[in-house]
């Protein structure tokens, strides 16, 4: 799986719009981009997933840039409860790919 | 809405303990996965099952066996318990292992092996 770059920390302003970027620049054309996070003693948390088109659902937005070496996770009103640790994953799109590798993932503080 | 529930929540063992650890998931997902979460790190696999009666070994599967006798449940057990097997354990399940399927977590079991 093609290795994903994250900023250690970042602030956001309660009710803000929460802007996480993740650089995966050797990403290869059948890898999908995932986005998981894990609240402090919680399991890890399914986000959102893409491929090459923009993705939005009930949590957050995805954003693929157009040569898919970059993506920006965004939470578009951010709460305290958003206060967690951000991971960016790539996976391929076949059969074999069970394990999930987590990366060392973007530590989001939601300022009141 | 229950998706992976994993018990128990925490466990104290002495060392040469054996137990198990209990996931079941209600989402008819035929693929399930134990990982352990050591202090500051990423995820490791141990072992995972792609349905039932069918395991296979993940990245650091010794000390440990698991068992899929129904589409469910994927026990996770320890034999012999030592100090290096001090960790979260998270189990999960996803509907396939292809790219767009995403995996779901339970809330893990804190393990301490004293």
């Amino acid at each position: 799986d093609a290795k994903t770059t994250q900023p250690p920390s970042m602030d956001c302003a309660e009710g803000r719009a929460a802007n996480l970027p993740c650089n995966h620049s050797t990403i290869s054309g059948n890898e999908y981009v995932y986005w998981y996070r894990q609240i402090h003693s919680q399991g890890p948390q399914y986000i959102i997933h893409g491929l090459k088109n923009n993705e939005t659902n009930e949590m957050a937005s995805l954003i693929i840039t157009e040569d898919r070496k970059s993506s920006t996770l965004i939470l578009p009103h951010a709460t305290l409860r958003d206060t967690a640790v951000y991971y960016c994953i790539v996976r391929v799109g076949s059969f074999g790919n069970e394990k999930l590798t987590f990366g060392t993932g973007t530590r989001l503080t939601i300022i009141p | 809405n229950a998706g992976v529930t994993q018990t128990p929540k925490f466990r104290i063992l002495k060392i040469g303990q054996s137990m198990t650890l209990q996931c079941a998931q209600d989402m008819n997902h035929n693929y399930m996965y134990w990982y352990r979460q050591d202090p500051g790190m990423g995820l490791k696999l141990i072992y995972y099952s792609v349905g039932a009666g069918i395991t296979d070994k993940g990245e650091v599967p010794n000390g440990y066996n698991v068992s899929r006798s129904t589409t469910e449940d994927f026990p996770l057990r320890l034999e012999l318990a030592a100090p290096s097997q001090t960790s979260v354990y998270f189990c999960a399940s996803s509907r396939g292992a292809e790219g767009n399927q995403p995996q779901h977590f339970g809330d893990g079991t804190r393990l301490s092996i004293l």
